[in-house]
């Protein structure tokens, strides 16, 4: 079945360090991908997508780069704020999967100033 | 923008109580889900919803029923509440499409504690 594997947390960076978040997937068919964002005390809202393979999906300076020759989706930042600190989920969606979206088990990340 | 809205924030009950959770979307989307989401385990699909009245499990059904009567407010019922099911508990919705593309859209979560 579908699934989605990202690096464990916490990740703890100084402010203006260069992020990457490791996530790599398993779909039966041509799934879509994402990264969704949690900050403290909310719900997930959406950070960026990529629909087929070697989009780039972008927002908010993060970047990540559908891959499908090595199934992943690593979310990256180049520059990264304390208001960044977070936790992130890689998600996917397949129609092979009945359209239900599979989420990764989140990586927390903390920046310090 | 899409708004999702759980009737509480923080909710304390106690084992054997019938518990209610309430979700309301003011998008006219389709589809709508119930997850819980505990440390280590990311998030889990309880049930979910494709139009009113219908209703498939998710992963975890067990011990939990969902109500769905209107378009816009899906109900997420603990039939007898038991310490294994304090947890966060999040509602989303989406918008049907024949493609696999549609971003979910969540709520704030509750914060649901079973003593």
């Amino acid at each position: 079945g579908n699934s989605v594997t990202q690096m464990e947390g916490p990740v703890t960076l100084s402010e203006e360090a260069f992020l990457t978040i490791n996530c790599t997937y398993t779909a039966t068919g041509y799934p879509s991908l994402f990264w969704y964002v949690q900050y403290p005390g909310e719900g997930l809202q959406l950070l960026l997508k990529a629909t087929k393979a070697d989009d780039k999906g972008s927002n908010k300076g993060f970047e990540a780069t559908y891959r499908k020759e090595t199934t992943s989706f690593h979310l990256e930042k180049g520059s990264v704020q304390v208001s960044d600190s977070a936790v992130y989920f890689c998600a996917l969606s397949d129609q092979g999967g009945g359209f239900k979206t599979i989420f990764g088990a989140g990586t927390r990340l903390f920046v310090k100033a | 923008d899409v708004k999702v809205t759980q009737s509480s924030r923080y909710l304390v009950k106690r084992t054997g109580e019938k518990v209610f959770l309430e979700c309301v979307q003011d998008m006219d989307h389709e589809n709508m889900f119930w997850y819980r989401q505990d440390p280590g385990l990311g998030l889990r699909l309880i049930y979910f919803s494709y139009d009113v009245k219908m209703k498939e499990k998710g992963d975890i059904p067990e011990g939990y029923s969902v109500s769905r009567e209107k378009k816009e407010r899906f109900s997420l019922i603990l039939e007898s509440a038991s310490t294994n099911q304090t947890s966060m508990y999040l509602c989303a919705t989406e918008l049907y499409g024949r493609n696999s593309n549609q971003p979910q859209h969540f709520g704030d979560g509750t914060r649901l504690s079973i003593l």
